[in-house]
């Protein structure tokens, strides 16, 4: 149980253009889901949090409309990134919290790795 | 500011030994640890949880929760050469937002 997939899982698109990011709970409704970017050798750096039918919370420092989140229903979230550059390769990570758990885990996806030229 | 602190390694261990991985967490409200394992390329995949002092096992797994200390930690019995990974420790408080650790690299030395 408690899988969440990514789509697609690994995009390459040139600079200027939008790449968008779907991420679902497949055998679960998600309260709340994140987002993640990972760059070579560092750590999960978080994006924003996106709750479903609300606007998405973002961390200090993301540009909120650079990078466009979308929490549509309980089983999906979406992340465009809009204008992209060279820099904004990296690995994007979503994760999701079980609706109505009183937990802090969260289950990740697999990632989408995005290689902007 | 949350922090989460653990040593970046690498961990070498051979085949067979125990796997100690070490975490601090700065903010006292924390009520809930988390270790996660990352492989390289790959997403973080939860092993663990503990919401308690003292251990919880799981398998070659346990995990050690200290409050006073503010000390989480993870054993891995048996280490095998397939437990070689990024190790992510990580706390909760408040808004269900996790605080990572930058991980911990473990290698397992057949």
């Amino acid at each position: 149980g408690a899988v969440v997939s990514q789509h697609p899982s690994w995009v390459i698109c040139k600079s200027g253009t939008s790449v968008k990011i779907e991420c679902r709970s497949l055998d679960f409704q998600a309260t709340t889901m994140f987002w993640y970017r990972q760059f070579p050798k560092q750590s999960l750096m978080l994006m924003a949090t996106s709750n479903e039918g609300s606007k998405a919370t973002y961390e200090q420092g993301v540009e909120k409309d650079k990078f466009l989140i979308n929490h549509a229903s309980l089983t999906l979230s979406t992340l465009t990134v809009t204008s992209a550059h060279p820099e904004d390769s990296s690995f994007y990570i979503c994760s999701a919290r079980v609706k109505g758990s009183s937990s802090y885990e969260q289950y990740f996806g697999p990632g989408t790795r995005l290689t902007v030229t | 500011q949350k922090e989460v602190e653990q040593n970046s390694g690498p961990l070498s261990v051979p085949e067979g030994a125990i796997a100690s991985l070490n975490c601090t967490y700065s903010d006292r409200g924390s009520q809930s640890f988390f270790w996660y394992r990352q492989y390289s390329g790959k997403s973080p995949e939860l092993i663990m949880s503990i919401y308690s002092n003292g251990d919880k096992e799981d398998g070659r797994f346990t995990a050690q929760l200290n409050k006073a200390s503010q000390y989480v930690s993870l054993l891995i019995r048996d280490s095998q050469p397939s437990d070689s990974a990024t190790y992510l420790c990580a706390s909760g408080a408040g808004s269900y937002q996790l605080t990572f650790g930058k991980g911990t690299k473990l290698s397992v030395i057949p």
